[in-house]
């Protein structure tokens, strides 16, 4: 079984700039998370998707912060613009269930912020 | 006070030594207790989930919750270089989950 695909793996922007993540979950996992790690924390919900739909985005900066997930699959992540306190980790997870305790992470796209 | 406290370590045993790892919250409304285990430059990995109070044990791992107290334990025993890694225990009522910040465990040879 394919786990969770993220891409691109690393990148380094300047502040002011734009970005976007990439994830494709697992076969037949209908919940999607976007979770942002800094560096020493342990991960933080930014948005969850239940197929198309999102279920919760409470901690989602949308002043810069977007995410879609288009046809319950493959989703994206956008930062426009970038502030340097965005540097961090940005992992992607999927679970078969909606309220699941059982979250497959992807490798993460660590972002640096310059 | 954060919903999650997690000393962040770092924490460095010998191989063969008993590791444990904790967690208190305070938010009494936690069912779901669960412990991930991230490699450096990986994702989080599941290891083991417990519901409600009680023990969980699966190999050398065995997963201990007090709700009385709002503490949670990991266990590790016969420590091996492969289980250095960052711990990160997690919790929620029912769908939103909370991260601590991880203990970092190094095993040495």
């Amino acid at each position: 079984e394919a786990g969770v695909a993220q891409s691109p793996r690393y990148k380094i922007i300047e502040k002011r700039q734009s970005v976007a993540f990439w994830c494709n979950p697992i076969s037949g996992h209908a919940t999607l998370y976007w979770y942002q790690q800094i560096l020493g924390q342990g991960p933080k919900l930014l948005i969850q998707f239940q197929n198309n739909g999102v279920v919760d985005d409470s901690q989602l900066p949308k002043d810069r912060f977007s995410a879609e997930r288009l046809k319950g699959v493959d989703s994206t992540l956008k930062i426009q613009p970038a502030k340097l306190e965005d540097s961090a980790v940005y992992l992607c997870a999927s679970s078969f269930y909606a309220a699941s305790y059982e979250q497959y992470f992807g490798p993460g796209t660590r972002l640096t912020v310059t | 006070q954060k919903e999650v406290e997690q000393d962040p370590g770092p924490l460095s045993v010998p191989e063969g030594a008993i590791v444990s790892l904790n967690c208190t919250y305070s938010n009494s409304a936690f069912q779901y207790f669960m412990w991930y285990r991230q490699y450096s430059r990986k994702g989080p990995e599941l290891l083991m989930y417990t519901y409600s109070s009680g023990n969980k044990e699966d190999g050398r791992f065995t997963a201990q919750v007090d709700k009385s107290s709002k503490y949670i334990s990991l266990f590790i025993r016969d420590s091996q270089p492969s289980d250095s890694a960052t711990y990160l225990c997690a919790m929620t009522p029912n769908n939103d989950m909370r991260f601590g910040a991880g203990t970092r465990l190094t095993v040495k040879p």
